[in-house]
């Protein structure tokens, strides 16, 4: 089971609206509506940000948000700030043997 | 208050093999699965497997080939991950993580545990 592909980096501006994409297969990210995103800073474990595609844990910003179409899941923060540079890292359950799989994992840098 | 607490960092020889253990509390253990993932040095994350603490039923990742089993202690809230015959690339941090019954997701996770394997 390969992992999901991501952008290595995304970067912005405050204030600005970034888009990480997600993209798997028909047997992934296509297949099912279980697409998770998690955020992980320098040294720390990661952290919930999105469930089930678009959902948001309680206690997590309404500027993250997430979507999906056909084979890519996307996440995009909105109104970026500081604290939203970290590295982030999406989900899915796979049909295959190994039934979970991570993305490659994005850098966001808020310029 | 949830928390997940795991070992403390190992230093391991390649061929050994390690376990570490994640101790859980402020929720009722059995209701839950618990996720393993790591994460080498510099790299993303790795989904190493999972467990249902109250059935016990358990799923791995095919790239361990059979050297990595998953266990629980319920009366001691506990997880373990045992990982068999190590080379260097095992070398990562290894985290725990709690999955909410009947979702995908991990809501808690452990701080994490260093595992090094050194000659």
């Amino acid at each position: 089971q390969s992992a999901l592909t991501q952008p290595a980096s995304v970067s912005g501006s405050p204030g600005q609206s970034i888009t990480i994409s997600c993209t798997g297969t028909s047997s992934d990210v296509g297949g099912y509506n279980y697409v998770s995103w998690y955020q992980q800073h320098p040294g720390k474990a990661p952290k919930l940000m999105i469930y089930e595609v678009s959902n948001r844990p309680s206690g997590v910003s309404n500027r993250f948000s997430g979507s999906k179409s056909g084979n890519t899941a996307s996440l995009t923060i909105s109104r970026l700030q500081a604290e939203d540079e970290a590295d982030y890292y999406c989900t899915s359950k796979t049909i295959s043997a190994t039934p979970y799989v991570f993305g490659t994992g994005t850098t966001v840098t808020v310029l | 208050q949830v928390q997940l607490v795991q070992s403390g960092s190992d230093v391991k020889k390649p061929g050994a093999s390690v376990k570490v253990s994640c101790k859980a509390s402020g929720y009722t253990f059995t209701n839950y699965a618990i996720h393993w993932v790591r994460q080498a040095p510099g790299q993303g994350l790795e989904w190493i497997g999972w467990i249902n603490a109250g059935t016990g039923d358990r799923q791995y990742s095919q790239t361990f080939h059979g050297r990595v089993t998953l266990n629980t202690n319920t009366s001691a809230t506990t997880a373990y991950m045992y990982l068999s015959s190590l080379t260097s690339e095992d070398t990562a941090v290894y985290y725990c993580a709690r999955n909410p019954p009947g979702s995908t997701w991990a809501d808690y996770w452990g701080h994490g545990t260093l595992v090094t394997v050194s000659s």
